[in-house]
């Protein structure tokens, strides 16, 4: 079946940008999404992208698309501790309607 | 807009036990997931209902898990018996309609832990 990776861990300092990849291999992928998971709760959707779309930007977060490599990121700008939680990447091909998660990358935001 | 609720928020057992979880979805979201997220791993579907009716259980373990969603709206998902292996969060998960685009977008409730002594 289809895959979705990621790294499982990313550590920051407070205040820096933080930058979360993830690479999949279906090539017909039409929307791309990033969930949060903060301890204890559910996820969160956070942003969806378009495989048409090589950018979209929403207050701190950018989410950059390359189609061609299959890389997904997710940029957050000036994080915070609050940012601290599992960010999981997730893909829904063509004629598939039930996304693909990746494992989550745990980030940790140290003052 | 309310979000989707799940209870109970955690659930102890003994393994070979029974143990049932209830989830209302967003209003008005025709469809519904069960997702199964052992520790360390994304969320795996076991269920998805459109309104009443099941559209795809096929990784559902049948042996031991049951779910049904009479009404079209609350869901129950069950297990019976129990083992260890079942030990994870249960998040259900709604959307407005089964579709790829941005109407299929799936919004999760806050998920049930159960740890199967």
């Amino acid at each position: 079946g289809e895959d979705v990776e990621q790294s499982l861990f990313l550590s920051v300092r407070e205040g820096d940008s933080s930058v979360i990849n993830c690479t999949y291999t279906d090539s017909s992928s039409t929307y791309l999404y990033w969930y949060k998971q903060e301890p204890g709760a559910g996820l969160q959707l956070l942003t969806y992208i378009f495989s048409n779309m090589d950018m979209k930007q929403d207050q701190r977060l950018t989410v950059l698309l390359n189609k061609k490599d299959k890389h997904l990121s997710l940029r957050i700008a000036d994080t915070q501790t609050g940012d601290s939680a599992i960010y999981f990447c997730a893909e829904k091909g063509l004629g598939s309607y039930i996304p693909t998660f990746g494992r989550g990358t745990s980030l940790i935001v140290h003052p | 807009e309310a979000g989707v609720a799940q209870s109970p928020r955690y659930k102890i057992i003994e393994k070979r036990q029974s143990v049932a979880f209830w989830c209302n979805p967003i209003s008005g979201h025709a469809t519904l997931y069960w997702y199964q997220q052992i520790l360390g791993q994304g969320p795996k579907l076991l269920i998805q209902f459109q309104n009443n009716g099941v559209v795809d259980d096929s990784q559902l373990p049948k042996d031991r898990f049951s779910a049904e969603r009479l009404k079209g709206v609350d869901s129950t998902l069950k297990i019976q018996p129990a083992k260890l292996e079942d030990s994870a969060v249960y998040l259900c998960a709604s959307s407005l309609r089964f579709a790829g685009g941005p109407k299929g977008t799936q919004y999760f409730g806050p998920g049930t832990r159960l740890l199967v002594l």
